[in-house]
């Protein structure tokens, strides 16, 4: 059964710790990315990568990181330096194989800030 | 600045009316447009999608129309039904492997 799957569901960070979202697919996608989405907003990349050991910064980077050291696999670090990490995060992945991209999206997973 | 933009943040129609979602965009580069729906606390799921060669695609009740002179398509849902209601992003790529969203529309379908 092929899909994308995040964990956890629900996740609680304290002040100044870091936290990491995991996000696998076993899709054969060539490509990954991390949405974060804001009540009554759309959605917005954090990162993307689209091949392994390579990763690109979207619009709203700062105070996360990425690594994709296997192709099934892109965890999303977020750190203490995010000061408002609490929202909705979104993985996605993509076939670069097709004429047109079209991505695919995980559950997600919600951070919420104790 | 946006370059998807929805309008009409909330639509609210009868079950077995059509409902009507809008979307613009500004970047002309952009050649693959695609439609998500997104129920709470869950992930999006794709709908729908059309190239820029093409004005109209259609898929069962789904049926997206491009009007490519005026960066503006349409996505229509005939008949609605009651699981209908939901978060509706648009979203548009310019073949660099990226997608631009726009912020959403809610549809409640009436029964």
């Amino acid at each position: 059964d092929g899909g994308i799957t995040q964990s956890p569901k629900y996740l609680f960070r304290k002040e100044g710790q870091n936290v990491t979202l995991s996000c696998e697919q076993n899709l054969n996608h060539d490509a990954m990315y991390w949405y974060r989405q804001d009540p009554g907003q759309g959605l917005r990349l954090i990162y993307y990568s689209q091949i392994v050991n390579d990763f690109q910064k979207g619009d709203i980077a700062e105070g996360y990181s990425v690594s994709r050291e296997k192709k099934e696999s892109f965890p999303l670090t977020v750190t203490s330096a995010q000061k408002n990490p609490t929202a909705f995060y979104l993985c996605a992945s993509a076939s670069l194989t097709e004429i047109q991209e079209t991505q695919y999206f995980g559950p997600g997973t919600r951070l919420l800030v104790l | 600045d946006q370059q998807v933009k929805q309008n009409s943040p909330s639509l609210s129609v009868q079950e077995g009316r059509i409902s009507i979602l809008n979307c613009d965009y500004t970047n002309s580069m952009f050649d693959y447009f695609l439609w998500y729906k997104k129920y709470p606390a869950e992930g999006p799921t794709f709908l729908i999608s059309i190239s820029s060669i093409k004005d109209k695609n259609e898929d069962g009740r789904f049926t997206v129309f491009l009007n490519k002179s005026a960066k503006h398509l349409s996505l229509h849902i005939v008949p609605s039904q009651p699981g209908d209601s939901a978060v509706y992003f648009c979203a548009a790529s310019g073949g660099n492997n990226r997608l631009a969203f726009g912020k959403g529309n809610q549809v409640v379908v009436i029964p």
